[in-house]
């Protein structure tokens, strides 16, 4: 079985361009959720949806950071404009209702100069 | 909001050692989960906690659930090079919507040959 599934596993970009990282949850799985991984900062939760819709954004960090869900096996996290403090680990993490497992992507690296 | 003091933040021991990790809160968690990460990927859960008191195994490695339900522990017996890694608790805080775990810091796992 395909777990969850992260593009790009790695992004350089300049401060001010627009980045887009994108997952695709494990098939069936209803939740899905965007956390950051930072040595700072550890691991903290951006966002999470439950049926392809946003149940709590509190964790995203400005207006730069949006997230969408269009359908079940798709989802975006966008940064624009990007700023150097942006660099981290972001990773996907899809879950079943009813179980508090969730299983983790590769990761994206992001590197903002 | 919550937060999960995970001990110790690193360990070096030799092949062969037992290793034990713990996690507390100052609040009660509803379940625990345990992940190890290794560089380059994602968080891998190792084992999910359902209940206070609950023992629960996996080949090396076993983890208990606090019975106040503020702690739980991670064992790993006969350590070997391949444990190597980054071992996360993380747990689900009473009251808290569902899904939304708090990660501990992490605990960075070095086994000597």
């Amino acid at each position: 079985d395909a777990g969850v599934i992260q593009s790009p596993r790695h992004e350089v970009t300049e401060m001010g361009q627009e980045v887009t990282l994108r997952c695709k949850p494990i098939s069936g799985h209803d939740y899905l959720f965007w956390y950051r991984q930072t040595m700072m900062r550890g691991l903290e939760l951006l966002i999470y949806f439950n049926n392809n819709v946003p149940i709590d954004d509190s964790g995203m960090p400005e207006d730069r950071f949006s997230a969408k869900m269009p359908n079940a096996s798709f989802s975006t996290l966008k940064i624009q404009p990007s700023e150097p403090r942006d660099s981290a680990v972001y990773f996907c993490a899809s879950s079943l209702r009813g179980s508090y497992e969730q299983f983790f992507g590769p990761g994206t690296r992001l590197t903002v100069l | 909001g919550q937060q999960l003091n995970q001990s110790p933040q690193s360990m070096f021991i030799q092949e062969g050692e037992d290793v034990s990790m713990n996690c507390t809160s100052s609040s009660i968690f509803n379940t625990w989960l345990w992940y190890k990460q290794e560089p380059g990927e994602g968080p891998v859960l190792l084992i999910a906690l359902y209940k206070a008191g609950e023992l629960t195994s996996n080949g090396r490695l076993t983890a208990q659930f606090g019975i106040t339900r503020k702690d739980s522990f991670l064992n790993i017996s006969a350590s070997i090079p391949s444990d190597v890694g980054i071992y996360f608790c993380a747990g689900q805080p009473g009251g808290t919507s569902y899904g939304k775990l708090t990660f501990g810091q992490g605990t960075i796992l070095t086994v000597h040959p």
